[in-house]
């Protein structure tokens, strides 16, 4: 079963301004983190911002904050104030304590494309 | 200095080849992956080394052979190459793979090995 959900279908945005990339995940563990990777068209991956599933506050990393929903299992990424080299995909990860290790289930990706 | 580093970063081979892909990390890290990314962008572990240890090992067809001479480095080994390999393969890192800690767990990336069987 998929684990973790992105459902949105490519996503125009324009420079300035903010995008919300959806994430919906699937766990019974209660000891949970979730990853948010970026992967340019150069084709590496970018780690942005992290959760976990105790942490209190929703995490920020510069322009990346994380609206984190624990009751409805969703942990969406908002990139603040757009730049064109934000253009990219955005991968949503997330590792499950029960495995005790670092197995990271990756969703399908949001693709962003920063229009000027 | 690169932190993750895999080469080549393309591979264009023949039907039946063996290939390797090599892998080293520079940051001290215990545990070490190899994913693999499908032409639609998806990735999927296929294994994971700690210490020198096989922790992960996802369904992976058995000519695909890691093997982790030290815990800096972990080479991916394919015999008999399909159509079907074609993907992009990423090495990968992280601090500790046995315990969750938090964003030290998070995965450090390899640029990846675009990897084209013909």
């Amino acid at each position: 079963a998929q684990k973790i959900t992105q459902t949105q279908p490519g996503m125009f945005v324009q420079e300035k301004e903010a995008v919300t990339l959806d994430c919906t995940y699937d766990t019974s563990d209660p000891s949970y983190g979730l990853f948010w990777y970026k992967q340019p068209s150069s084709g590496e991956m970018i780690f942005l911002i992290y959760q976990g599933s105790y942490d209190q506050q929703n995490a920020t990393e510069g322009r990346y904050s994380l609206n984190f929903q624990k009751a409805r299992k969703s942990a969406n990424l908002v990139i603040s104030a757009s730049q064109l080299g934000d253009s990219a995909m955005y991968f949503c990860a997330m590792r499950e304590q029960r495995y005790g290790n670092n197995r990271l289930a990756f969703g399908k990706g949001n693709q962003v494309v920063v229009i000027p | 200095d690169t932190a993750v580093s895999q080469t080549p970063k393309y591979l264009v081979t023949q039907m039946g080849n063996d290939k390797s892909i090599k892998c080293e990390q520079n940051l001290g890290h215990d545990t070490m992956y190899w994913y693999k990314q499908d032409s639609k962008k998806f990735l999927k572990i296929m294994f994971s080394y700690n210490n020198k240890e096989l922790i992960i090992n996802e369904t992976v067809p058995n000519r695909f052979s890691p093997k982790s001479p030290d815990k800096a480095h972990l080479n991916l080994h394919i015999n008999s190459l399909e159509l079907g390999d074609s993907a992009v393969y990423f090495c990968a890192s992280s601090q500790d793979g046995l315990g969750l800690t938090g964003a030290k767990e998070k995965l450090f990336f390899g640029s990846g090995t675009q990897l084209s069987v013909l």
